[in-house]
C-alpha cells in the first residue's frame, strides 16, 4: 500500500497544550500537506511543504519534513477546543497526478 | 469564485442497487478531480483521478467506476452495491500546475 502512517492514531490533550504528529510516507514526493477534517466534512488544507524545504510556519502551526527518513511533523502550539479535529498529510508522488494520504490523527483538545 | 458540489449529501442503499454519486466544480477549467472513500474513522482511499474528459485512471480494483463526460463534472458510479461500498465519499478538485486539494462536503453511503 502507498498509504502514509500517521502517529498517534488518537491524541488528546488539554487547551493551551501543543499538539505534536507525525506522518510517515513511503515514496519520493515534491511536497507534502496537511489537511483537517471536522467530523463528518470535507477535509481543508492547512499548509504545504515542499521537498527542498525542511520546516515551514503558519500562525499556530509548524511543519517539518525530513525527506531522508520519509517523515513529516505538524505541532500545533497553544492548542483551542476549535482545534478538535482530525488531522491528514498527504504526499503528491513524484511523476503522478496522485495524492496519497495517511490514516490521521484524532485530536481532541479539552477546554 | 471557485466552488466544489457534490450530491447526494447521505445515500441509503439496499445491496445490489445502482450508485450515482456527482461532483461539480464551479469558476475554474480543466481541473484535476479525484474520488477518495473513507471507511468509518480511517484515512482516504484513492478511488479514480482524472486529467481531462474521458480520462480517468483507476486505482483500486473494485465495484466501483467514474466518468468525467464534462470538463467539470465527475461521476462515481457502481452498478450492483455492496456491503464493502459503505463508506464516505468525497470528491477533490485541483487546478492544474496548483498543489492544493480543495475538497467538496462528501457523501455518505449506507449499504444494506
Amino acid at each position: 500500500s502507498q498509504q502514509g502512517e500517521e502517529d498517534p492514531q488518537a491524541l488528546s490533550i488539554q487547551e493551551g497544550e501543543n499538539a505534536t504528529m507525525n506522518c510517515s510516507y513511503k515514496t519520493s514526493i515534491n511536497n507534502l500537506q496537511w489537511y483537517r477534517q471536522n467530523s463528518g466534512r470535507g477535509l481543508v488544507h492547512l499548509i504545504l511543504i515542499r521537498s527542498n524545504e525542511r520546516e515551514k510556519h503558519s500562525g499556530r502551526l509548524r511543519v517539518t519534513l525530513d525527506t531522508s527518513k520519509k517523515s513529516s511533523s505538524l505541532l500545533i502550539t497553544a492548542s483551542r477546543a476549535a482545534d478538535t479535529a482530525s488531522y491528514f498529510c498527504a504526499t503528491d508522488l513524484s511523476g503522478t497526478y496522485k495524492y496519497i494520504f495517511g490514516t490521521g490523527t484524532r485530536l481532541k483538545v479539552l477546554a | 469564485s471557485q466552488t466544489i458540489h457534490q450530491w447526494p449529501a447521505t445515500l441509503v442503499q439496499p445491496v445490489g442497487s445502482p450508485l450515482s454519486l456527482e461532483c461539480t466544480v464551479e469558476g475554474t477549467s480543466n481541473p484535476n478531480l479525484y474520488w477518495y472513500r473513507q471507511a468509518a474513522g480511517r484515512g482516504l482511499q484513492l478511488l479514480f483521478y482524472s486529467v481531462g474528459i474521458g480520462q480517468i485512471s483507476s486505482e483500486v480494483p473494485q465495484n466501483l467506476s467514474a466518468s468525467r463526460p464534462q470538463d467539470r463534472q465527475f461521476i462515481l458510479s457502481s452498478k450492483k452495491l455492496l456491503l464493502s461500498d459503505s463508506g464516505f465519499y468525497l470528491c477533490a478538485w485541483r487546478t492544474s500546475g496548483a498543489n492544493v486539494l480543495t475538497f467538496g462536503a462528501g457523501s455518505r453511503l449506507t449499504v444494506l
